[in-house]
């Protein structure tokens, strides 16, 4: 199966960059998505990356490497708003459209 | 005109009942999902349907059952609910031409 791993806590400034990593087993790889989901809500899509590079929306942007299993989500001029927990999920070639998820990072900013 | 709606939101109930989470869509994606988040596991899929009459396990599909007559409509049934089902539930949908699941509210399941 897949192992997804990223950080369970993050803490950043108002105003502040800040990159979030998710690590991934390369074999099957078939796209990488990121959600975020504020406490007590449901996930909500923030972007996806299936080829190598740079994806930029807004103040967020996704990376992806695909042969070394890597990704990262960053965060430009942090909000107060953007105190949520970040999913990093993994689609595996073959499955029906199936996502595995990582445990998610806690991001707290402070202001 | 919701999109993807849950009911009930909030469950209690008792060990060994039988307990119906409803999940309904208006857009007609053809991928639907069920999922259980818990602290420190993340989301992990229970079932998921790639159309109206297919389904299939995923990775924790044990106590769960699921059907799916209707391309709207995706109902996870408890059979018997333990305490360990107790959990936040999420249903999802996604389109063929997407790349990107579109998540319920949720539904908060508790088991006496």
């Amino acid at each position: 199966g897949q192992n997804i791993d990223q950080p369970t806590e993050m803490t950043a400034t108002e105003g502040a960059i800040v990159q979030i990593n998710c690590t991934y087993q390369t074999s099957g790889f078939n796209g990488l998505f990121w959600y975020q989901q504020h406490a007590g809500e449901a996930p909500t899509f923030l972007s996806y990356n299936v080829l190598d590079g740079l994806e930029e929306k807004g103040r967020f942007s996704s990376f992806l490497s695909r042969s070394k299993g890597y990704s990262y989500l960053l965060l430009k001029e942090l909000q107060m708003k953007d105190s949520a927990s970040y999913l990093c999920a993994v689609r595996m070639s073959g499955s029906a459209r199936q996502l595995t998820f990582g445990s998610g990072t806690q991001l707290t900013v402070l202001p | 005109d919701a999109g993807i709606t849950q009911s009930p939101r909030y469950k209690i109930t008792e060990t060994g009942r039988q307990v119906t989470l409803m999940c309904h869509q208006t857009w007609s994606h053809s991928y639907m999902f069920w999922y259980r988040q818990d602290l420190g596991h993340g989301l992990r899929l229970i079932y998921y349907s790639a159309a109206a009459d297919i389904t299939d396990k995923g990775e924790v599909p044990d106590g769960y059952v699921v059907s799916r007559s209707k391309t709207e409509n995706f109902p996870l049934t408890l059979e018997s609910a333990t305490r360990s089902q107790t959990s936040v539930y999420f249903c999802a949908t996604e389109g063929v031409t997407y790349n990107e699941q579109f998540f319920g509210p949720g539904t908060r399941l508790t088991v006496l």
